[in-house]
């Protein structure tokens, strides 16, 4: 079974633009959460979505948003990006309950200059 | 005060040591802990979970709770260089909300 794939790896974006991040889940997974990682902050939730509905949303501000489409592709959108937003971006699936294993991608690697 | 506590490392042991990873977390609703693995360049990966307090083994991993301190370790025995990797500490409540309260992370590396 093909597991989690995030695109691109690598993004370079200048202050003030905008990125789309995607993540195609495992297959028959319908639950796909985000986090950042950084080295200071480590791991943080930003939200979750389940047959295309947000479910779960954690303390970032409204400049992060997210989707999920009916094969339960998730895209991650971050607007006019700051400096601090430099992290790497993971996305992890789930069938969908509490005790299901996340199965993360290798995440998205974003340099904001 | 964090909801989580983890040393970030890093912690360097040689090869076939036994390695203690602790954290120690605030919330007494968290029922539900994890230990993930993240090589470099990987996203994590589960190694184990359990409920309870007590041990739980696989291979050469131990996993232990203690809820009523709130304390929680891996234990790696017979360390590996294959071993060196960030390990992460993670929890989750048993309510409706799915989000999971991760550590820093311990970097640890093993000499051969």
């Amino acid at each position: 079974k093909a597991g989690v794939t995030q695109t691109p790896r690598y993004l370079i974006k200048t202050r003030g633009q905008q990125v789309t991040l995607s993540c195609s889940p495992i297959s028959g997974h319908r639950s796909v959460s985000w986090y950042q990682q950084t080295p200071g902050q480590g791991l943080q939730f930003l939200f979750e979505y389940f047959s295309e509905t947000q479910r779960n949303k954690g303390n970032f501000p409204g400049r992060f948003s997210g989707r999920q489409f009916s094969n339960s592709r998730s895209e991650m959108n971050v607007s006019t990006l700051e400096l601090g937003d430099s992290a790497l971006y993971l996305c992890a699936s789930s069938a969908g309950t509490p005790q299901d294993t996340q199965y993360f991608g290798p995440g998205t690697r974003l340099t904001v200059l | 005060q964090k909801e989580v506590e983890q040393d970030p490392g890093p912690l360097s042991v040689p090869e076939g040591a036994i390695v203690s990873l602790n954290c120690t977390y605030s919330n007494s609703a968290f029922q539900y802990f994890m230990w993930y693995r993240q090589y470099s360049r990987k996203g994590p990966e589960l190694l184990m979970y359990t409920y309870s307090s007590g041990n739980k083994e696989d291979g050469r991993f131990t996993a232990q709770v203690d809820k009523s301190s709130k304390y929680i370790s891996l234990f790696i025995r017979d360390s590996q260089p294959s071993d060196s990797a960030t390990y992460l500490c993670a929890f989750q409540r048993m309510d409706s909300n799915y989000q999971l309260i991760w550590g820093a992370g311990t970097k640890l590396i093993i000499k051969p």
